[in-house]
C-alpha cells in the first residue's frame, strides 16, 4: 500500500525551530517529487514547498522562503522540512503529498499523509 | 501568490448537479493545463478527484468531471450524493514555479 506518514509536529515558541519528517512506503520514492502543504485551523490549504525526486530541485512559497528548507533522503525513503524562525502564522496541520506522476512536479498530489500539527505559541 | 477564487459555498439536493468554479489568472489557470481538484472531509486529508483539468484518478466516480475555459476551471458533480458533502479545493501550477490552491468551497447536500 502506498503510504506517507508525517511526524515531528508539536508546540514551539515564536522564533523557534522544528523539523518535520515524512516516511514513505509502497512506491519507488526516488521517482517522485514530494510536496509539503499546510492548513491553518479552520482555513484552506496552502502549498509550502516541493522537492524533485533526485533532490536537485526545490521550490518554496514566498511565505516560507528563507525560513524553511525541504530535503529528502532517498536511501531512507524519507522527506524532511526544517522550519526555522517560526511565527504564529505558521500554526497549521502540515501534510506531505506525493506527485501523481513520476518526474512531474507541482502538478497533482495523489497520496497525502494524515498530517502533523505544528503550533507556534508562547 | 494570491489564492485562486472559489465560491465559499454551494449546495444542491440529492440527484442534482452542481458546478464549482475556480478563477485564476493568465499566469496560472489560464497558462497551464495543470489544474487539480481535491475533496476534503472534516478532519481528513485531501483526496485527489481531478488532475490535469479533466482527468479522473482510478477509483474516483465518473460523477466528477472537470473543465477549463480561459482563466476559469470548473468541477461538476452530477447525481449528488450525501457523501459528496465536503470541502473542495482547486489548485494550479504557476509561472513562478509554485502551486496555488483556491480558497475552498463548502458543498452542502440538502
Amino acid at each position: 500500500e502506498v503510504q506517507l506518514l508525517e511526524s515531528g509536529g508539536g508546540l514551539v515558541q515564536p522564533g523557534g525551530s522544528l523539523r518535520l519528517s515524512c516516511a514513505a512506503s509502497g512506491f519507488t520514492f526516488s521517482n517522485y517529487a514530494i510536496n509539503w502543504a499546510r492548513q491553518a485551523p479552520g482555513k484552506g490549504l496552502e502549498w509550502v514547498s516541493v522537492i524533485s525526486g533526485s533532490g536537485g530541485s526545490t521550490y518554496y512559497a514566498d511565505s516560507v522562503k528563507g525560513r524553511f528548507t525541504i530535503s529528502r533522503d532517498n536511501s531512507m525513503n524519507t522527506l524532511y522540512l526544517q522550519m526555522n524562525s517560526l511565527r504564529a502564522e505558521d500554526t497549521a496541520v502540515y501534510y506531505c503529498a506525493k506527485e501523481e506522476a513520476a518526474r512531474h512536479i507541482l502538478d497533482a498530489f495523489d497520496i497525502w499523509g494524515q498530517g502533523t500539527m505544528v503550533t507556534v505559541s508562547s | 501568490q494570491s489564492a485562486l477564487t472559489q465560491p465559499a459555498s454551494v449546495s444542491g439536493s440529492p440527484g442534482q448537479s452542481i458546478t464549482i468554479s475556480c478563477t485564476g489568472t493568465s499566469s496560472d489557470v489560464g497558462y497551464y493545463n495543470y489544474v487539480s481538484w481535491y475533496q476534503q472531509h472534516p478532519g481528513k486529508a485531501p483526496k485527489l478527484m481531478i488532475y490535469d483539468v479533466s482527468n479522473r484518478p482510478s477509483g474516483v466516480s465518473n460523477r466528477f468531471s472537470g473543465s477549463k475555459s480561459g482563466n476559469t476551471a470548473s468541477l461538476t458533480i452530477s447525481g449528488l450524493q450525501a457523501e459528496d458533502e465536503a470541502d473542495y479545493y482547486c489548485s494550479s501550477y504557476t509561472t513562478s514555479n509554485t502551486l496555488v490552491f483556491g480558497g475552498g468551497t463548502k458543498l452542502t447536500v440538502l
